[in-house]
């Protein structure tokens, strides 16, 4: 099992629409949570950052975390064709000792906005 | 503020030549890390830095790999001799003190796309 999965897509969606995308994670250590847009051939771009169970809203964009099913999610509302990339979710443990910070990524859902 | 920098951004070589890959994170970041995107696989961490010294390397795939941080600034990687599965994209990132709270949140370079003929 990959520490941390994400639906690989690819996921398309029409202009306008919400695009959902999901994450789960199987150390329970972690507790930092990131999701990054990578366009292709540039390096990823952080977008949200998440640490606590519930909802944060930037924007657009809203992250859903829920450590107790160990699930994160973004939501991107109003979907436009300049978000088409493949999106990152990522896990860190920020707890004491020598992994903390470390990025657990998954492999990543690409999605497609078409106008 | 300029961001992470990454040099070269494109490296050919063959296998069993050498070749360093370098990093300059964000200025004052203490935090430094690298990563590797091998084709077809998710991102994965080698190692990192809290300013000059090795805090988890325990990404690094072997002993051809060797990173430095003199001085706490820029970082190498250093890949000596170079084997055909070492090809891929090379990302450093780096991030602040570890107790200034927002610490975690990583910046990325634009990466190194080493390929090993």
């Amino acid at each position: 099992q990959k520490e941390v999965e994400q639906n690989s897509g690819p996921l398309s969606v029409p202009e306008g629409a919400i695009a959902s995308l999901n994450c789960t994670y199987s150390d329970r250590v972690s507790q930092s949570f990131f999701w990054y847009r990578q366009y292709s051939g540039k390096s990823p771009e952080l977008i949200m950052s998440i640490y606590s169970n519930g909802d944060k809203e930037d924007g657009r964009f809203t992250a859903q975390l829920n450590k107790a099913s160990q699930y994160v999610s973004l939501l991107i509302r109003d979907s436009q064709p300049s978000d088409s990339a493949t999106y990152l979710c990522a896990a860190s443990s920020n707890a004491g000792g020598t992994s903390y910070g470390k990025l657990t990524f998954g492999q990543g859902t690409i999605l497609t906005v078409h106008p | 503020e300029a961001g992470v920098t990454q040099f070269p951004s494109h490296s050919v070589i063959e296998k069993g030549q050498t070749v360093t890959l370098r990093c300059d994170p964000i200025s004052g970041h203490d935090n430094l890390y690298w990563y590797r995107r091998v084709m077809g696989k998710e991102i994965k961490f080698l190692l990192h830095f809290v300013k000059e010294s090795k805090q988890d390397e325990s990404g690094m795939p072997n002993n051809r790999f060797l990173a430095e941080r003199t001085g706490g600034t820029y970082s190498t990687l250093k890949v000596q001799p170079a084997e055909l599965e070492d090809s891929g994209v090379y990302f450093c990132a780096s991030s602040q003190d570890p107790h200034s709270g927002m610490s975690h949140e990583q910046f990325f370079g634009p990466g190194t796309r080493l390929t090993v003929l």
